[in-house]
């Protein structure tokens, strides 16, 4: 069981360029979820799924975009990067809501 | 008010000691309650989950809440180095559909000095 995998581990950006961030679960986890974590600043939900073909907006959606054809997986696409969307990544992964869980992170850093 | 707060530290202590780390809320629909854990460069992992208010004890941790003064609490017996991680809290309402939704707090930085 690998649980909740994420790739890549890091990517550096060039303003304006795209791309995507893969997330994928093998628990068959119907809720997944898209985090971005700023140093002292939290994790902030950016987009949610509640099961396959059904996706919906967190709190900090502007300037990504998501899609759920499966029930495994999970991807978050960046368009025209911005320098403010460097951050840490995580995808999560939940059967129910408090038990949610965690990929290891994709570290993006936009210049 | 920010729905969440937690004080981020850092916070450092002796190997042995009694840790104590706390998030207060302002949301009173929040119903469950969270602990997390993460380790420098990792994801968070669950630590511990609490409905509604009371204790709850897992070996070395006990979580508190108290909902009547919106305020929770983490407890480490017996802290030792390997317990030096961030602890997130995080907390959801339980309004339907909603309740999978989870906000968090900015984090508690511990040190676990041998």
């Amino acid at each position: 069981n690998a649980g909740v995998t994420q790739t890549p581990k890091f990517r550096i950006l060039k303003i304006g360029q795209s791309m995507t961030l893969q997330c994928a679960q093998d628990m068959n986890h119907n809720y997944m979820y898209w985090y971005r974590q700023d140093p002292g600043m939290g994790l902030k939900l950016i987009y949610y799924s509640v099961g396959a073909g059904i996706t919906d907006k967190g709190e900090v959606p502007n300037g990504y975009n998501v899609s759920r054809s499966t029930t495994e997986d999970f991807p978050l696409r960046l368009e025209l990067a911005a320098p403010s969307q460097t951050s840490v990544y995580f995808c999560a992964s939940s059967p129910t809501a408090e038990t949610q869980y965690f990929g290891p992170g994709t570290r993006l850093l936009v210049l | 008010q920010k729905e969440v707060e937690q004080d981020p530290g850092p916070l450092s202590v002796p190997e042995g000691a009694i840790v104590s780390l706390n998030c207060t809320y302002s949301n009173s629909a929040f119903q469950y309650f969270m602990w997390y854990r993460q380790y420098s460069r990792k994801g968070p992992e669950l630590l511990m989950y609490t409905y509604s208010s009371g204790n709850k004890e897992d070996g070395r941790f006990t979580a508190q809440v108290d909902k009547s003064s919106k305020y929770i609490s983490l407890f480490i017996r017996d802290s030792q180095p390997s317990d030096s991680a961030t602890y997130l809290c995080a907390m959801s309402p339980n309004s339907g559909g909603s309740n999978y939704k989870l906000t968090f707090g900015k984090g508690t930085l511990l040190t676990v000095n041998p």
